[in-house]
């Protein structure tokens, strides 16, 4: 079962400086992977959307990578604003079965940027 | 454009009660999903549907049924709530099965 950890659970930096979250993965088997900014008691916003045959994907300040091999993903954010303090998450779709339609998620990374 | 949009917001009921959430999407997506996010959990899939009058179980089915009859909307119903079903549900569409997937807002369900 594919199983997906999201370390650390919580992270707290100063603004301006450039962080990266870690996302890694057990079954190199997947068809995307997805990373999620959720903000206290609202819904999942999709940051980006990086595609198996993909190594990285980039929107803005937002940088994610991706190796497969590995089973490992990086959400790099450059030059970090009080703004960006959220959870954030990342999500895998395995590539087929029974579970191709569901995406499965990590638990997340508490994100804090001090003023 | 909306997105996708959900009912109620907050819901409070008694065990045994039913209750139906509504969840509606205006992208035209073929695909919808029930999730519910319980903390040290994560997300997990209830129901998914792959199309119009398409249903299918996901990773928690049990104790929830779901119904597409049309393509914009996607109900998940409660026949008698249980306080393990205190959570936060969320909905999602997307265009197919290897897509991008757009969540609504969710809804927070307490059941005493």
């Amino acid at each position: 079962k594919q199983e997906v950890t999201q370390i650390p659970a919580a992270l707290s930096v100063p603004e301006g400086e450039n962080l990266v979250l870690n996302c890694s993965f057990t079954d190199s088997a997947i068809y995307n992977l997805q990373w999620f900014r959720q903000d206290p008691g609202k819904g999942l916003t999709s940051l980006l959307l990086i595609q198996s045959s993909q190594r990285e994907q980039t929107s803005g300040r937002l940088n994610a990578s991706l190796d497969k091999s590995s089973g490992r993903s990086t959400l790099y954010i450059a030059a970090s604003q009080p703004g960006d303090s959220a959870t954030y998450l990342c999500a895998v779709t395995p590539r087929s079965g029974a579970g191709s339609y569901q995406l499965t998620f990590g638990k997340g990374t508490k994100l804090s940027v001090i003023p | 454009n909306a997105g996708v949009t959900q009912t109620p917001k907050f819901r409070v009921l008694k065990t045994g009660q039913s209750m139906t959430l509504l969840c509606a999407q205006d992208m035209n997506h073929e695909y919808m999903y029930w999730y519910r996010q319980d903390p040290g959990m994560g997300l997990r899939l209830i129901h998914y549907s792959v199309g119009e009058g398409t249903t299918a179980k996901g990773e928690v089915p049990d104790g929830y049924n779901v119904s597409r009859l049309k393509k914009q909307n996607f109900l998940l119903g409660l026949e008698s709530a249980a306080p393990s079903q205190t959570s936060v549900y969320f909905c999602a569409s997307s265009p197919g099965t290897y897509n991008e997937q757009f969540f609504g807002p969710g809804t927070r369900l307490t059941v005493l």
